[in-house]
């Protein structure tokens, strides 16, 4: 088993710029999340999906569009990337939204906006 | 809403002692899960030890164990024997059910190991 991919592992863009980063699970998992990372602090949610077909905002979606189109992937948007966008964005997977439902993360993609 | 805490910065141990990473957090839940994480320098997150609210003892992993002080709502991450490979960034976090049962992390312990 993989466990969570990402693609790509690290990118530069110029303000404008559009991309999409792409999340993969190999676990069959129901639940995808994709968090940002920036210095300093800890992970913050943007976007979620509870299963095939859905989305939901998380805590900073402003700027980031979602879809999830088949189970195992998860796909994070940016339109027209911003400075403020640079980060490091982690994509996780869960069996459940419980309590005691480990969440499983990919390795990370950096991102630099120019 | 739920809060996590870690307000040690940074801490520095000698390799081979032991380290206590402090976590608090704030919940008005009945039933929560807590967890830790290692992030070294390489960027990737490391799931090291959970902590349900329900369970009768401590946690325990190998070399890391977790004081879980309920009427404290303190939750810290003890590494003992504390190796070179330790040093790295720690991260305490508990699932909120809203929002998808997103994990709610603390600003991170950078631990620094010193030969």
């Amino acid at each position: 088993n993989a466990g969570v991919t990402q693609t790509p592992k690290f990118r530069v863009l110029k303000t404008g710029q559009s991309m999409t980063l792409l999340c993969a699970q190999d676990m069959n998992h129901e639940y995808m999340y994709w968090y940002r990372q920036d210095p300093g602090m800890g992970l913050r949610l943007i976007h979620y999906s509870v299963g095939e077909g859905t989305t939901a905002k998380g805590e900073v979606p402003d700027g980031y569009n979602v879809s999830r189109l088949k189970k195992q992937n998860f796909l994070l948007g940016l339109e027209s990337a911003a400075p403020s966008q640079t980060s490091v964005y982690f994509c996780a997977s869960s069996q459940g939204r419980g309590w005691n439902n480990e969440q499983f993360f990919g390795p990370g993609t950096r991102l630099t906006v120019l | 809403a739920q809060k996590i805490t870690q307000t040690q910065p940074g801490m520095f141990v000698q390799e081979k002692e032991a380290v206590t990473l402090d976590c608090t957090y704030d919940t008005s839940d009945q039933s929560y899960g807590l967890f830790w994480y290692k992030q070294p320098s390489s960027g990737e997150m490391i799931f090291l030890i959970y902590q349900g609210s329900y369970d009768e003892q401590n946690a325990t992993e190998g070399r890391y164990s977790l004081n879980f002080q309920k009427a404290r709502k303190s939750a810290n991450l003890v590494i003992s024997a504390s190796q070179l490979g330790d040093s790295a960034m720690y991260f305490c976090a508990m699932r909120d059910y809203n929002q998808g049962g997103k994990l709610i992390f603390g600003q991170g312990t950078e631990l620094s190991v010193k030969p």
